[in-house]
C-alpha cells in the first residue's frame, strides 16, 4: 500500500502566519491517465473530515484561497497563508491513484 | 442541497454484527460511489472500500476484506455497511462520503460519522 507521511506531525501558528504541510508519498501519484490523485482534508475537532483542495492544486468549491496545493510525482505541500482561528484542526492528505486509497498521518493545527 | 445521512451510534457485543446505513439526498445517488471510511478513536482515516450504487460492484481494501460488506438500496437511495465478527479493534467512527463515477471532485461531502462500541 501507498504509504503518505505527513510532517510536520503538529503546528503551531499564530493568527496571520503562514504555514506549509508536507506530504511525502512511497511511490509516485501520477496516474497513466496523466492525473494526480492527491487531495487535503480538514477535521476539525468533532466533525466529520472535509475536502480543501483536490487533484493536487484545485481549491474546493466554498474553500478560502488562503489554501493552496502544490506538488507532484511524490512531494506535495498544503499551504495557508494567513492562519485564521477556523483552520485549527487536523489536516489529512489522501491519494487515490493506487489501491487501497490510502490517507497520511494527519498534521495537527494548534492556534497560538 | 447535497446530504448524506447516517444511522446512530450503535453498542454491540463482541463476535456479533452490525449494519450501518448512509442515506444520500440532494443528488443523482447512481453518479457517485459510496466510500466508507474508519477512524479509530484519535487515530488517522482507513478506506475500508466503495460501492457503485448503479451496478452494484465493490470494491475493498483487502484488510477489511473478510470484515466488510458493502451493499446499497437504490429504491431507498441509501448505501449499507455490514460489519462481521466484532472485536474491540472494531470500536471506531464510521464515515460514508462519495465521489463521482466519472471523475472531478471527489469527498466533496460526507456523512456524520456514527460511533461503533464494541463491548459486552
Amino acid at each position: 500500500d501507498v504509504v503518505l507521511t505527513q510532517t510536520p506531525p503538529t503546528l503551531s501558528a499564530t493568527i496571520g502566519q503562514s504555514v506549509s504541510i508536507s506530504c511525502r508519498s512511497s511511490q509516485s501519484l501520477l496516474h497513466s491517465n496523466g492525473n494526480t490523485y492527491l487531495h487535503w482534508l480538514l477535521q476539525r475537532p468533532g466533525h466529520s473530515p472535509h475536502l480543501l483542495i483536490y487533484l493536487v492544486s484545485r481549491l474546493e468549491s466554498g474553500v478560502p484561497n488562503r489554501f493552496s496545493g502544490s506538488g507532484s510525482g511524490t512531494d506535495f505541500t498544503l499551504k495557508i497563508s494567513g492562519v485564521e482561528a477556523e483552520d485549527l484542526g487536523v489536516y489529512y492528505c489522501v491519494q487515490g491513484t493506487h489501491a487501497p486509497l490510502t490517507f497520511g498521518s494527519g498534521t495537527k493545527l494548534e492556534i497560538k | 442541497q447535497v446530504n448524506l445521512l447516517q444511522s446512530g451510534a450503535a453498542l454491540v457485543k463482541p463476535g456479533a454484527s452490525v449494519k450501518l446505513s448512509c442515506k444520500a439526498s440532494g443528488y443523482t445517488f447512481t453518479d457517485y460511489y459510496i466510500h466508507w471510511v474508519k477512524q479509530s478513536h484519535g487515530k488517522s482515516l482507513e478506506w475500508i472500500g466503495h460501492v457503485n450504487p448503479n451496478s452494484g460492484y465493490t470494491h475493498y481494501n483487502e484488510k477489511f476484506k473478510t470484515k466488510a460488506t458493502l451493499t446499497v438500496d437504490k429504491s431507498t437511495n441509501t448505501a449499507h455497511l455490514e460489519l462481521s465478527r466484532l472485536t474491540s479493534e472494531d470500536s471506531a467512527t464510521y464515515y460514508c462520503t462519495r465521489s463521482p463515477i466519472l471523475g472531478g471532485c471527489p469527498f466533496d461531502y460526507w456523512g456524520q460519522g456514527v460511533m461503533v462500541t464494541v463491548s459486552s
